[in-house]
């Protein structure tokens, strides 16, 4: 079957770093993107990786290796605004997106 | 991005009631999907559409009923639904079914009683 793993919860402190772990076992590969979704809100897209490597986008990079089946979101200088759940989700080889149960993250001052 | 609207954005009813969740996408896009969000579980996809024709549907229980009369609206019209259909209902759109990143919008807060 199709499995996506992340932490279900991390804690960080305000001004730190922390970096959200994804693993991943799916019918083939198109793809991988990490979404943030505060409380009671929409789900909000945050980067896409195809490729190996980091992808840097302000505050936020994420991370690729499609050896090991692993990807990671890196968040620098937390800030309180940051506290959400962070999901990851594959694109498979039916371009269907298989979805992680997502991780919250708590950020505290 | 704030393109896809939903409403309402809470709703409690009973097992015998009968409504419908609207969703409404105003980025142009061509497909629209509809999906349960559950604590502590990963997004359940139910239903796809593509230009207006259902391209994907999950197993999803008679009980949901999906339609889309164009490509910028879609609803989820709901009966006899049970307690642990409680959840967020998510809808999101991208540009086609599939390939392109998906759009959320807020979700609709089900309770069934």
């Amino acid at each position: 079957g199709q499995n996506i793993d992340q932490p279900t919860e991390m804690t960080a402190t305000e001004g730190a770093i922390v970096q959200i772990n994804c693993t991943y076992q799916t019918s083939g590969f198109n793809g991988l993107f990490w979404y943030q979704q505060h409380a009671g809100e929409a789900p909000t897209f945050l980067s896409y990786n195809v490729l190996d490597g980091l992808e840097e986008k302000g505050r936020f990079s994420s991370f690729l290796s499609r050896s090991k089946g692993y990807s990671y979101l890196l968040l620098k200088e937390l800030q309180m605004k940051d506290s959400a759940s962070y999901l990851c989700a594959v694109r498979d080889s039916n371009y269907q997106l298989i979805w992680g149960a997502g991780t919250k993250l708590i950020i505290k001052p | 991005e704030t393109g896809v609207t939903q409403t309402p954005r809470h709703l409690v009813m009973g097992m015998t009631n009968k409504k419908s969740l609207k969703c409404e996408q105003h980025l142009g896009h061509n497909a629209m999907y509809w999906y349960k969000q559950s604590a502590k579980k990963p997004l359940e996809l139910m239903f796809v559409y593509n230009f207006k024709e259902q391209t994907e549907n999950n197993s999803v229980p008679s009980r949901f009923s999906p339609e889309c009369p164009n490509s910028s609206h879609l609803f989820l019209h709901l009966h006899t639904l049970q307690p642990e259909d409680s959840a967020l209902y998510l809808c999101a759109s991208s540009q086609l079914a599939g390939e392109d990143t998906q759009y959320f919008g807020p979700g609709t807060r089900l309770t069934v009683l």
